[in-house]
């Protein structure tokens, strides 16, 4: 199947400061990503869709301002949580559908561990 | 609003027998179904899917069935096997569309040698 990386694996950071998570598909191009976040022993929610070229379409509850979308190019999308407290502290995890594919599975990142301190 | 539900948090197998996993969905719009098994700190891996035109699909030692009637998939895998052994999503989507995909919460499967 395809593939998808994210960095950085794991991040601590003091709560106030940004984080900037990156995800990358390697062997193809993805107009789409989106972008997940998995507390402890919960599922896998939606957060937002990351359209390359375009704003990010954010799911109902979560925060636009402080959790930053960037689709700059057809392999990266990057997530940057602002200000971050505590309870933002998580595991997230994005995923894209390869276009080639011609069944419609998202193929998904390693994921990223935050602790904000 | 839950619109993927697994209703059992884990399910305890022997070895080489036929371990099933349940999933139900609300959203009739649903046309499209995914499982994915996912270990700690690691991004879930694609397993096997099935559309709704669709009410069985099988690769290897996986099988999904879909009941529309009853918003009710399953996956089948026989036999089980020891790296079984992780967290199994059900996810649904809509082809047409944004193609986002609702998850259910998991079922933590457990194959016992």
């Amino acid at each position: 199947g395809a593939v998808v990386s994210q960095h950085p694996s794991w991040v601590i950071c003091k709560s106030g400061t940004s984080v900037k998570i990156e995800c990358r598909s390697l062997d193809f191009q993805a107009t789409t990503m989106f972008w997940y976040r998995q507390f402890p022993k919960q599922s896998l929610m939606l957060m937002a869709t990351s359209n390359e070229g375009s704003k990010a379409t954010y799911e109902q509850g979560v925060e636009k301002d402080k959790f930053l979308i960037n689709h700059a190019s057809l392999t990266l999308s990057t997530l940057t949580v602002t200000s971050a407290h505590p309870e933002d502290s998580s595991f997230y995890i994005c995923s894209a559908r390869d276009p080639r594919a011609t069944l419609y599975e998202q193929y998904f990142g390693p994921g990223t561990r935050l602790t904000v301190t | 609003d839950q619109q993927v539900k697994q209703n059992s948090p884990s399910l305890s197998v022997q070895e080489g027998r036929i371990s099933i996993l349940n999933c139900d969905y609300t959203n009739s719009m649903f046309d499209y179904f995914l499982w994915y098994k996912k270990y700690p700190a690691e991004g879930p891996t694609f397993l096997i899917s099935i559309s709704s035109i669709k009410d069985k699909n099988e690769d290897g030692r996986f099988t999904v069935f879909l009941n529309k009637s009853a918003k009710h998939l399953s996956l089948h895998i026989v036999p089980s096997q020891p790296g079984d052994s992780a967290v199994y999503f059900c996810a649904a989507s809509v082809i047409q569309g944004a193609q986002k995909l609702v998850f259910g919460q998991g079922t933590r499967l457990t194959i016992n040698p």
